[in-house]
């Protein structure tokens, strides 16, 4: 079964950084390009980052360019999202998701920005 | 970028009546390979989103049929034939044609 699984959220204080994992199992991780999402609580589905296969492409949403980094370890099946300069607006969960299409899920992780 | 409008946002719908949900898109979401890529994503209470649809008609692995998309360009459907209590959550469009992928605002269904 593909699976993805998220870790690393949690609660971190204004200014301060942040490192997302994403751990795929079940589908050959170095043919698909990987997205994060995010949800803000009670809110709607926001698109983070994309990275393509190899790793060489990165796109970015503006509200996380020049403070969020997206990579990718396909030796390790693994995708990150760095978080640097963190506000308040970037509480949300944190979705990792295959494809541009994404599918499927994560199960998400929470990270909050609270001082 | 690409604007993603749905309506309605808020859809209560008796147990085994039909149901729509419409999206619209700023442009053209055709891509210039020919492909349109839209896709619907249902997101039940408490979990992670669930694609449904692809490419506008396409339907995922284990979707019940009951779940149908349409649409062209930049007008799209969701039609739930008979919606059954595990259909309540919130649907959400998106599309992967333009940089940035975009999401509509989503839509709640609940049961009257």
């Amino acid at each position: 079964d593909v699976q993805l699984v998220e870790s690393g959220g949690g609660l971190v204080q204004p200014g301060g950084s942040l490192r997302l994992s994403c751990a795929a199992s079940g589908f050959s991780f170095s043919s698909f390009s990987m997205t994060w999402v995010r949800q803000a609580p009670g809110k709607g589905l926001e698109w983070v980052a994309n990275i393509n296969e190899d790793g060489g492409k990165q796109y970015y949403a503006d509200s996380v360019k020049g403070r969020f980094t997206i990579s990718r370890d396909n030796a390790k099946n693994s995708l990150y999202l760095q978080m640097n300069s963190l506000r308040a607006e970037d509480t949300a969960v944190y979705y990792c998701a295959r494809g541009i299409n994404s599918e499927p899920w994560g199960q998400g992780t929470l990270v909050t920005v609270s001082s | 970028d690409v604007v993603m409008t749905q309506s309605p946002l808020s859809l209560p719908v008796t147990l085994g009546q039909p149901a729509s949900i419409s999206c619209r898109s700023s442009q053209s979401l055709v891509s210039i390979d020919g492909n349109t890529y839209f896709n619907w994503f249902q997101q039940r209470p408490g979990q992670s989103p669930r694609r449904l649809i692809y490419k506008v008609s396409y339907r995922d692995s284990g979707v019940p049929d009951r779940f149908s998309g349409s649409g062209s360009g930049t007008d799209f459907t969701l039609t739930i034939s008979r919606v059954e209590a595990e259909d309540v959550g919130v649907y959400y469009c998106m599309q992967a044609t333009h940089w940035p992928q975009t999401f509509g605002q989503g839509t709640k269904l609940e049961i009257k």
